[in-house]
């Protein structure tokens, strides 16, 4: 069965320092998210990402944060400067339809 | 906007008893609801969803859900669980027809006892 996938499983970075999150959705997919989890607390959502541009984003997703789909296959997430409050673990998730999204199994990222 | 409450942080049930676990949902527009499930240290699986149709829906594992507008409902039950059943239940919910946010709830975490 397809699968989202995402890399890598576990990201440590200094604060301040730029990160790329990186995510292959399934392939025949057209509607790509990301969404976070800080331990302990729920999943939110970050931003949506169709026909090569943002769709919709969150209050969450300010200028630090940008995706690109720089070819075919990969989804990613880039944080400018990473903050303490970054850390977290986020998801990747791409849908075919508008109301179905799977989810990746999730980067945690660690901010010291 | 739409918003999810999931009212138990935590249910603990003993192994092939039922379990609900209770979610509702608030929203000015027609919604699409879900329910994901979490195992530690793994990412969120789709149970079931409600579209449209029938307010009864059956997912993965023997879980279903049903969905009530009137009382803005869509909780999950399943007859008899199993240990492998203990994770964290996330309830969802997404304006319909579009492909806008999933808005979650907090999750309860079933906790099934030998």
């Amino acid at each position: 069965e397809p699968e989202v996938t995402q890399t890598p499983s576990h990201q440590v970075t200094q604060m301040g320092q730029e990160v790329i999150l990186r995510c292959v959705p399934i392939s025949n997919h057209l509607y790509f998210y990301w969404y976070r989890q800080i331990l302990g607390q729920k999943v939110e959502f970050l931003v949506s990402f169709y026909n090569n541009e943002i769709s919709e984003k969150s209050e969450i997703f300010d200028d630090q944060f940008s995706v690109e789909r720089p070819d075919g296959s990969n989804f990613t997430l880039k944080i400018r400067s990473t903050k303490l409050e970054d850390s977290a673990m986020y998801f990747c998730a791409s849908s075919e339809t508008l109301y179905e999204q799977y989810f990746g199994p999730g980067t945690r990222l660690t901010v010291t | 906007a739409q918003s999810v409450t999931q009212l138990d942080s935590q249910v603990p049930v003993f192994e092939e008893a039922p379990v609900e676990l209770r979610c509702n949902y608030s929203s000015s527009v027609s919604v699409y609801l879900f329910w994901y499930v979490q195992y530690p240290n793994q990412g969120l699986q789709l149970l079931l969803k409600y579209l449209s149709g029938s307010t009864l829906v059956k997912g993965i594992n023997g879980f279903e859900a049903e969905f009530n507008k009137s009382q803005t409902s869509f909780h999950l039950r399943k007859p008899s669980v199993h240990i492998s059943d203990t994770a964290e239940y996330f309830c969802a919910v997404s304006p319909s027809g579009g492909y806008q946010k999933v808005t979650f709830g907090t999750g309860t975490k079933l906790q099934v006892i030998p």
